[in-house]
């Protein structure tokens, strides 16, 4: 099973809103990862946990905020958010072992629009 | 850097055509390479991958073959559906580092 699912499917907020993005994984991966992808474009890496402790952040604005309570869940929490930050955000994981090809598995996203 | 080029454009064709979409990488060392494919309104979906030269890698008809010496992983399938209607990623990695490198992506149309 190389399932990754994302709640919810759809979003619809405005800029004074606060909400979250969810992500669940049970394949005993140990790397989660948040993704944007604008319409046409290809997914742009956000934020990188490995074994639930934050490793990569790529220079994403603070109103975009990452959480990893557990190795299976990685939840987005947004605030403020600007139109422009409409768009498809993905959640991938991968089992980051030493001494394995790392590769990504996505979920089916969340499609985000902001008023 | 490390980076990933596809050709430019759409590809449309008609079913049971032959599809080629051309991947080619600039990368210090020995990636593995991946193709994604993305259907209308989902996220993405690995389609194949390989991970050494001369590897090939196959799914659901689709196949590419890991070239070393041209430093290409080109995606091919000998007899197109209207279901292969996506858009195609070609995507690259390196052991330990967790970014993935993609190429921009072609839409694929197939018409019937």
């Amino acid at each position: 099973d190389t399932e990754v699912t994302q709640t919810p499917k759809h979003l619809v907020m405005g800029m004074t809103n606060k909400k979250s993005l969810k992500c669940e994984q049970h394949m005993g991966h140990r790397a989660m990862y948040w993704y944007k992808q604008k319409a046409k474009k290809p997914p742009e890496l956000m934020f990188v946990y490995s074994y639930e402790k934050l490793s990569i952040n790529e220079s994403v604005p603070s109103r975009f905020s990452p959480e990893c309570p557990n190795s299976s869940l990685l939840n987005l929490h947004l605030h403020a958010l600007q139109p422009e930050d409409s768009a498809l955000y993905l959640c991938a994981s991968s089992q980051d072992e030493a001494d394995l090809t790392d590769t990504q598995y996505f979920g089916p996203g969340t499609r985000l629009t902001v008023l | 850097g490390n980076s990933v080029t596809q050709m430019e454009g759409p590809v449309t064709l008609s079913e049971e055509a032959f599809l080629t979409i051309n991947c080619t990488y600039t990368a210090t060392g020995y990636p593995s390479l991946f193709w994604y494919v993305q259907y209308p309104g989902e996220g993405l979906q690995l389609l194949l991958k390989a991970t050494k030269a001369d590897d090939k890698g196959s799914n659901k008809g689709f196949e590419a073959t890991y070239r070393k010496e041209t430093t290409s992983f080109h995606l091919e399938k000998g007899s197109v559906q209207v279901s292969d209607s996506a858009v195609y990623f070609c995507a690259l990695t390196f052991y330990g580092n967790n970014r993935l490198a993609f190429g921009k992506g072609n839409q694929v149309v197939v018409i019937p």
